[in-house]
């Protein structure tokens, strides 16, 4: 069960700016960081940011998080063919004392 | 190079129990928090369970609770995932992933290559 809602889909040319959004309640984004995972097709899922808003290294800077009250954004900027991928947000929620995961966004290289 | 590696899954019949392990190498395992996280092919990321570095605090996610159990073996670097009473709807590739850090709250960072559990008659 997803507790936190995003856009099932997103897309832009080569080179656009996407921006996918995340959107939580109190109990988990609201008093909780958000983290981001990357997954390519048939691969395992890899944490893109972490901390609402830091890059592990190797995570190149055209990706970037940002949160503001209960909702989180992830935004792709000079979109590239190889970031046609499923995107994920999570954070911790407080009353069920575990991780919840978003619903999902698969991001199309037009 | 952080490295998870999961192995125990395959095909169980309803009702019936698997365990599953994950070997982890290139990192303190006993610094960080573990986590199972499982994926229906085609569907999104559910949480199945998170243990602490010491294994002290242990959660489950509610579709699994009173069913599995999450253990660590920090002498063995490793962490596994008893699975009992199986159903159908736990039919799903495990991830076993490492923590950001010590506490289960903290994050998933690394994630293994995953390992298939088939519930079916």
């Amino acid at each position: 069960q997803s507790v936190l809602t995003q856009p099932p889909s997103a897309s832009g040319t080569p080179g656009q700016r996407v921006t996918i959004s995340c959107s939580g309640s109190s109990s988990n984004i609201g008093s909780n960081t958000v983290n981001w995972y990357q997954q390519l097709p048939g691969a395992a899922p890899k944490l893109l940011i972490y901390s609402n808003d830091q890059r592990p290294s190797g995570v190149p800077d055209r990706f970037s998080g940002s949160k503001s009250g209960t909702s989180a954004s992830l935004a792709i900027s000079g979109l590239q063919s190889e970031d046609e991928a499923d995107y994920y947000c999570a954070a911790w929620h407080d009353s069920l004392n575990g991780h919840v995961f978003g619903t999902g966004t698969k991001v199309t290289v037009l | 190079e952080v490295q998870l590696v999961e192995s125990g899954g395959g095909l169980v019949q309803p009702g019936r129990s698997l365990r599953l392990s994950c070997a982890a190498s290139g990192f303190t395992f006993d610094d960080y928090a573990m986590h199972w996280v499982r994926q229906v092919p085609g569907k999104g990321l559910e949480w199945v369970s998170g243990i602490s570095w010491n294994g002290g605090s242990i959660d489950y996610g509610d579709s699994v609770k009173g069913r599995f159990n999450i253990s660590r073996d920090n002498a063995k670097n490793s962490l596994h995932l008893q699975m009992n009473s199986l159903r159908a709807d736990d039919t799903a590739l495990y991830y076993c992933i490492k923590g950001v850090g010590a506490a289960r709250r903290d994050g998933m960072d690394v994630w293994g290559q995953g390992t298939t559990v088939t519930v079916s008659s």
